[in-house]
Formats: C-alpha cells, sequence, structure tokens
C-alpha cells in the first residue's frame, strides 16, 4: 500500500536558518504530492503541491521538487521565521484511490 | 469564498452514545473527504463522498458512517462511542475530489469521549 515518511521533529532552529524536511514515499504509479501545515488548535493548511515527476511546488518562500528516482518530496526554505513554527505534513494521494495518505508530521520550532 | 465550515468546533460525549459531525465545503466543491487525526495513529483516512455517492472508504469500523446532501453538505455519524474515537475529526473538499486536485481542510471537530 501508500506510505509517506517523514523525518522525526521537533526541529528546532533559529531565525534565518535554511529548512529542510525530508519526505519520502511508496505509492503504485504516479501520486500527486503535496505539504500542508497545521498551526496550534488549527486545521490543515495547503503549502504547495507537485503532480508530476521534476514539477516543483512552491509558495511562501517554501519549495518541494517531486524527485521520482529517489521517491522523495523534501520540503525547503532559505530563511525561515517564527512565524514558521507549526507541524508539516507530507502527503500523497494516487489516482485511483483520491485518498490523501499521510506522513507522521514534523514539528518546526523556530527560535527568535 | 468561504471556506470549508466544520460545526460544532467541540463535543464531550460519553462512551456508548453516538455523535453527528457536520461539514459546509467551499462553495463549488462537490467532493467531501473525512479524516481522523490522533496522537497515535496521526491522520486517517475516513470516506469520501462526491455526489450524494460514497466513492472511497478507510479502513473503519462499521461505527463510522457519513453521507452527502443535495447541496454538498455532508455529515458523519459515530455510533456506539467508544474512547478511542476521542480525537480530532478534519472535513476536506475539492472541486472534483480528483488525484492532482487540491483539497481544502476545515478547522476540525474535537471530540472527547468520557
Amino acid at each position: 500500500g501508500n506510505s509517506v515518511t517523514q523525518m522525526e521533529g521537533p526541529v528546532t532552529l533559529s531565525e534565518e536558518a535554511f529548512l529542510t524536511i525530508n519526505c519520502t514515499y511508496t505509492a503504485t504509479g504516479y501520486p500527486s504530492l503535496f505539504w500542508y501545515v497545521q498551526y496550534p488548535g488549527e486545521g490543515l493548511q495547503l503549502l504547495l503541491k507537485a503532480t508530476k515527476a521534476d514539477d516543483k511546488g512552491s509558495n511562501k518562500g517554501f519549495e518541494a521538487t517531486y524527485r521520482k528516482e529517489t521517491t522523495s518530496f523534501h520540503l525547503e526554505k532559505g530563511s525561515v521565521q517564527v512565524s514558521d513554527s507549526a507541524v508539516y505534513f507530507c502527503a500523497l494521494m494516487d489516482t485511483g484511490r483520491r485518498a490523501l495518505t499521510f506522513g507522521s508530521g514534523t514539528r518546526l520550532q523556530v527560535q527568535p | 469564498k468561504a471556506g470549508v465550515t466544520q460545526t460544532p468546533r467541540y463535543l464531550i460525549k460519553t462512551r456508548g452514545q453516538q455523535v453527528t459531525l457536520s461539514c459546509s465545503p467551499i462553495s463549488g466543491h462537490r467532493s467531501v473527504s473525512w479524516y481522523q487525526q490522533t496522537p497515535g495513529q496521526g491522520l486517517q483516512f475516513l470516506f469520501e463522498y462526491f455526489s450524494e455517492t460514497q466513492r472511497n472508504k478507510g479502513n473503519f469500523p462499521g461505527r463510522f458512517s457519513g453521507r452527502q446532501f443535495s447541496n454538498s453538505r455532508s455529515e458523519m455519524n459515530v455510533s456506539t462511542l467508544e474512547l478511542g474515537d476521542s480525537a480530532l475529526y478534519l472535513c476536506a473538499s475539492s472541486e472534483l475530489g480528483q488525484a492532482g486536485d487540491e483539497q481544502y481542510f476545515g478547522p476540525g471537530t474535537r471530540l472527547t469521549v468520557t
């Protein structure tokens, strides 16, 4: 079946540091890949997506590239802010099932 | 456009009772999905509805059920509540529910079973 593996957190960074959160997946076919963010007490917000190999999704300074050869979709940001502190979820949806499969989430803490 | 809304935001129920949660999707969105979020199991897919039909179902017992109305609003019901049903229940909507579609989530309903 489908699965998503994320690096365990928490990830603690100082403001303006470079961020990488690793995500790898297992799926049949060619899934679409997503990153969601969850702030305390809230639902999930879509951060970015990519629907085919080599696509790069980007939003609010965050980027991720769909790498089929390494089955990865790592999230990066060049300079994090305190307001980026949240839990980040990597997810996939395959063409047949129409259901998101999520990773376990990575908590990011950014210190001033 | 207004986002996905869920009611109520918080619920406290007793074991053995049943509960109904409501979700209103973004205007024009016809697909509604439900997810359960717990600290132990993470985010798990419950079911997906499109045009009043359940198209997909996750691996949950039959106590969990749902429906969708002609205006795309959806409800989910949990009967004979167990302590393990305590969770954040999230609803998501998308235009057509296709693989590449963006799913937009509501704020969730926090259910506590005592």
